[in-house]
């Protein structure tokens, strides 16, 4: 069973274009991260949000930790082809240390 | 600053071989985890550290062996490699149990079973 669902898991865009990743759950969560993975390479973190309703923005990158902390999202805007990458959430419950991972959201951002 | 170091970078071994991935920080974190990452699977998590001497299991743990003799090192061994555990392996720190702190991973391990 995954406990972090993204959604889309693959998605093909034009530069310039925006786009949205959701990352769901029936459970709720201490903290909610995103991170870009490129190939050959291992995971960048680009943001926690640890509070309900929460968003923070990245640039283009706008995050957003649902009100009852079971959801997220990632939005871009204008994306470019360096956004290409897998895109990871993962989150943290309760008092556990342990870092859980949704399968990731593969994005080719196309000139 | 080094961040987290993982070696080897490749490796193949043969079914029945036993073998260790080296995974070192210079950040003082007191928190060190291993994951393996398949397609279509995500990363899950194999075994996890939250300081020198204290290790627990993750999601996956049957088959891998690990130990925290120092802050710095959290080794990763195989016992007994099965073509089951051709993967990439990540290992990660993070500076606390401070859920908001974030991880950083090492550049991975490609390992092969045959």
């Amino acid at each position: 069973t995954q406990l972090l669902e993204q959604s889309p898991q693959f998605l093909s865009i034009q530069e310039g274009e925006n786009l949205t990743v959701y990352c769901n759950s029936s459970s709720v969560f201490s903290s909610l991260q995103w991170y870009r993975q490129e190939p050959g390479e291992g995971p960048v973190l680009l943001v926690t949000v640890v509070t309900g309703g929460e968003v923070k923005k990245l640039k283009r990158l706008t995050f957003q930790f649902g009100d009852a902390r079971k959801d997220s999202s990632l939005h871009i805007t204008a994306a470019q082809p360096g956004d290409t990458g897998l895109y990871l959430c993962a989150g943290t419950q309760g008092g556990s240390e342990k870092l859980v991972f949704g399968k990731g959201m593969k994005l080719t951002v196309n000139p | 600053n080094a961040g987290v170091t993982q070696t080897p970078k490749f490796q193949v071994l043969k079914t029945g071989q036993s073998m260790t991935l080296q995974c070192a920080q210079d950040m003082n974190h007191e928190y060190m985890s291993w994951y393996r990452q398949d397609p279509g699977m995500g990363l899950r998590l194999i075994h996890y550290s939250v300081g020198a001497g204290i290790t627990d299991q993750g999601e996956v743990p049957n088959g891998y062996n690990v130990s925290r003799s120092t802050t710095e090192d959290f080794p990763l061994r195989l016992l007994s490699a099965a073509p089951s555990q051709t993967s990439v392996y990540f290992c990660a720190s993070s500076p606390t149990r401070n859920q908001g702190s974030g991880y950083t991973f090492g550049s991975g391990t490609r390992l092969t079973v045959v």
